[in-house]
Formats: C-alpha cells, structure tokens, sequence
C-alpha cells in the first residue's frame, strides 16, 4: 500500500525566501509529526498533530516556523524568510495509533 | 522535559551480537521506541516497549527496566546490512498528545 509520500524530495533556495513542504500521510492515520535531521543528528520535534485537536507546537524553533493540516489529512510545514542554519532534512511521520510512527522519504532543504 | 542518552558509535563484527544502550530521565514515563536508520533513508520502526523485560522479535530484542530508566536493544547474528543508526525514542508524558522526542542516535558499524 501507499506509505508517507512528502514533496520536494529536494529544495534549494536563497536566504530569506519562503519554503512550504508537503506531507501525505497515510488514509486513515490520525497522529502526523514533523521532524528536523540535520547532518549526523538525530531528530528535531517539530509538530505534532492529533486528529481535531490543536496540534503540539512547542518543538517549532521559530515564529518563521508554520504548519496546518487541512482535513486531518495533508500537511504543509511552511518556513519563512529561510536563514541557512534552516538547511536540514525534514522528515515528517504519521501514525493509526501515536505508537509507531511510519515515516516519509524526507525533503531535504538547502539555504544558499 | 526530556534527556536521553545514546552512545554515539559503536563497532561490532559480523556474525556477533551487540547491545546497544539508552538511558533517559523523564519526570514520568509513557513507551520507549527503538529506530533503525540507513544513512540517507527514513528511520523504520523496530520496537515499542512500555512495560519491564524483554520484547523479542526475530534477530532483534529490546529490553526496558522503568525503575532504572534504561533500555537496550539487542542484535544478534549480525549481518553487514545491519550497519545503521540506531535511535531510541521516548514519549513525553507530559504532553496530552502523542509527543514522541528522539535521541541522537547509535551509528552502528559492521566489520567482516
């Protein structure tokens, strides 16, 4: 079946311009994460959202930092006024139950 | 808020058996995830442990002792494809959703 599908799989963009990366989950899973890896690193907490609940913000480093989910369905993580430290692997997860989390391919996101 | 502790390498030969350690210091506890993650790919899932002892599946065990907030996971007959970052993950308690924080990762190498 379909897994986690996120796009760009690559982004390369100049300092200070905006960014939106998209995420689709799994049909069906309520529970959808964002992750930030930077090179060698493990995983950053970005956002967590849970069905019609007001998603988990707290992992955002940032007020350039965005994200909503339309429909309980597809994800957007929208990055403002991109700063070159943003250059990262975002990886986003969904999960049936917030117990194990399946993940997409990543976008990996360059500032120049 | 959440520390958890991984060791950052580990070398082990083929064949062998490995155990890889995490710790972590959280004011209550909720699960404890192990990750697989092949350099430039998504972390796949590999166990979810809430309760003590040991959850065996195939080549792979993890064990958890709640009292001592300590987790390992086990490999056993190693194969070169096991050669990967291993993340420990916990769930925060304190969060009423699903907040999943990661630690930074095992790079686990395999030598013939």
């Amino acid at each position: 079946g379909a897994g986690v599908s996120q796009s760009p799989s690559n982004k390369v963009t100049e300092k200070g311009k905006d960014v939106e990366l998209r995420c689709d989950p799994i049909s069906g899973h309520t529970a959808l994460y964002w992750y930030r890896q930077s090179l060698g690193q493990g995983l950053e907490f970005l956002i967590y959202f849970q069905g019609n609940s007001a998603p988990d913000k707290s992992g955002l480093p940032s007020d350039r930092f965005s994200a909503e989910r339309t429909g309980g369905s597809v994800s957007t993580l929208t990055i403002q006024r991109t700063q070159q430290e943003d250059s990262a692997v975002y990886l986003c997860a969904s999960s049936p139950s917030g117990q194990e989390q399946y993940f997409g391919p990543g976008t990996r996101l360059t500032v120049t | 808020g959440q520390n958890i502790d991984q060791p950052t390498e580990m070398t082990a030969t083929e064949g062998a058996i490995v155990q890889i350690n995490c710790t972590y210091q959280t004011s209550g506890f909720n699960g404890l995830f192990w990750y697989q993650q092949h350099a430039g790919e998504a972390p796949t899932f590999l166990s979810y442990n809430v309760l003590d002892g040991l959850e065996e599946k195939g080549r792979f065990s993890s064990f958890l002792s709640r009292s001592k907030g300590y987790s390992y996971l086990l490999l056993k007959e190693l194969q070169m494809k096991d050669s990967a970052s291993y993340l420990c993950a916990v769930r925060d308690p304190n969060s009423s959703a699903s907040k999943i924080i990661f630690g930074s990762g095992t790079r686990l190498s395999i030598r013939p």
